[in-house]
């Protein structure tokens, strides 16, 4: 069974590097799947980040002005965000998630269970 | 970039109630549209694809339809599990994801 666990500082200071892990098991981050991170603020609805595949191609949304950076670490079976110059609307539970490529759902089927980040001084 | 709006925002309805939930996209998206289940605290779980198979698992009750700019989540008959928060999500080339502002159904 897929499962995927999101890992990192609950508590990042302003203008600095929010740095997340998700970890995978039961899969290979070398299999040909897209890995995402979404994001959603307390109380409010989601907001895609971007997504990475194992080759290192990678897309993202235009609306976090290049402050996202996904990467994958096929060793360790994980792959990482890193959102740079928070500010305090960068408060959110962070979900890491999994499509097949090529599968034609172009939908998220595996979700981690999500980390809440807090940008506080 | 591509919008997504639901309709309506929050939803109050009964055990057995037939619910339908609309999201309108600003552009054409074709059938690249799908539907999510969030309850609180937890991640959202993935019902309908490509805006109307079913994700294996999901019970029937559950239904799709739409294309182009216009889609409707439709529950034949609301059971006490269905009370969570219902998001859209749509994908294009170009922008490529992003999500309603999400439809609460909450009990009547």
């Amino acid at each position: 069974q897929v499962q995927l666990q999101e890992s990192g500082p609950g508590l990042v200071k302003p203008s600095g590097t929010l740095s997340l892990t998700c970890d995978v098991s039961g899969d290979s981050i070398s299999r040909n799947k897209w890995w995402a991170w979404v994001r959603q603020p307390p109380g409010k609805g989601l907001e895609w980040i971007g997504e990475i595949h194992h080759s290192g191609r990678a897309n993202y949304n235009t609306s976090l002005k290049s402050r996202a950076t996904i990467s994958v670490d096929s060793f360790k079976n994980q792959f990482s965000l890193q959102l740079s110059s928070v500010i305090a609307a960068d408060t959110a539970v962070y979900y890491c998630a999994s499509q097949l490529f090529g599968d034609g759902k172009y939908a998220y089927d595996i979700w981690g269970q999500g980390t809440m980040v807090t940008v506080s001084s | 970039d591509t919008q997504l709006t639901q309709s309506p925002s929050t939803l109050s309805a009964s055990v057995g109630d037939r619910v339908t939930i609309t999201c309108r996209a600003t552009e054409n998206i074709n059938n690249f549209l799908a539907w999510y289940q969030q309850k609180p605290g937890k991640a959202p779980k993935l019902l309908i694809y490509r805006a109307s198979p079913l994700e294996s698992g999901v019970p029937s009750r559950f239904s799709g339809s739409g294309s182009g700019t216009e889609f409707t989540l439709t529950i034949s008959s609301l059971q006490p599990d269905d009370f969570a928060t219902y998001y859209c999500q749509q994908y294009n080339r170009y922008s490529f994801y992003s999500f309603g502002q999400g439809t609460k159904v909450e009990i009547k």
